[in-house]
């Protein structure tokens, strides 16, 4: 079956602007996270989402990062005006429920470059 | 958070067992050990989990000892497609939030 999607798969903007990054889950999953790598780095925790509720946004990494989910399905992560510290992938994982047995499954991640 | 400890690098030959160690010595009763792998370019993939039992997919076996404070993730046979690096976590719940704490992983190279 389909898994996580992702898009765009590579953006490159200028700092300054504002971008928005695409996350389609699988389909029935009630849980969404976003997640992000930079070069060299692990993976950061960002935001989870249970359905459209986000309880734990607790790793956005400031007030310019925002994100949101409709309906129980796509979410959208936006980041305004972009720094070049932004520059990373941005990972999407979802699960069936957020349950500690639950695995994710991630997408393939836009890879954002800030100029 | 249960923090776990991995060697930073193995290696391999292609069509042998590759054992990958994981030490979780501080793990609760109720957390899961979980097994990722990530291939360049890639998403991280999930590859098995468990609680207190050994397990096994198509994939991999997850051997957790009884203390579960280390696990070993095999790899059967593993081939030149299985180099990627390999991340043990353990499931954390914050606030409701299970999110994954990604470590700094083993990467595996397969030799032909």
């Amino acid at each position: 079956g389909a898994g996580v999607s992702q898009s765009p798969s590579n953006k490159v903007t200028e700092k300054g602007k504002d971008v928005e990054l695409r996350c389609d889950p699988i389909s029935g999953h009630t849980a969404l996270y976003w997640y992000r790598q930079s070069l060299g780095q692990g993976l950061e925790f960002l935001i989870y989402f249970q359905g459209n509720s986000a309880p734990d946004k607790s790793g956005l990494p400031s007030d310019r990062f925002s994100a949101e989910r409709t309906g129980g399905s796509v979410s959208t992560l936006t980041i305004q005006r972009t720094q070049q510290e932004d520059s990373a992938v941005y990972l999407c994982a979802s699960s069936f429920g957020g349950g500690r047995n639950q695995p994710q499954h991630f997408g393939d991640g836009t890879r954002l470059s800030i100029l | 958070d249960a923090k776990t400890t991995q060697p930073t690098s193995m290696d391999c030959a292609e069509g042998r067992a590759a054992n990958l160690p994981c030490n979780h010595s501080t793990i609760s009763g109720n957390e899961y050990v979980y097994w990722y792998r990530q291939i360049h370019s890639q998403g991280p993939q999930y590859i098995i989990h468990g609680l207190k039992n050994n397990e096994t997919n198509e994939m991999a076996s997850l051997i957790i000892t009884e203390d579960r404070k280390s696990s070993t993730l095999i790899l059967p046979h593993a081939t030149l497609r299985d180099t990627a690096v390999y991340y043990c976590i353990v499931r954390v719940t914050v606030d409701s939030s299970y999110k994954l704490i990604f470590g700094s992983g083993t990467r595996l190279l397969v030799r032909p």
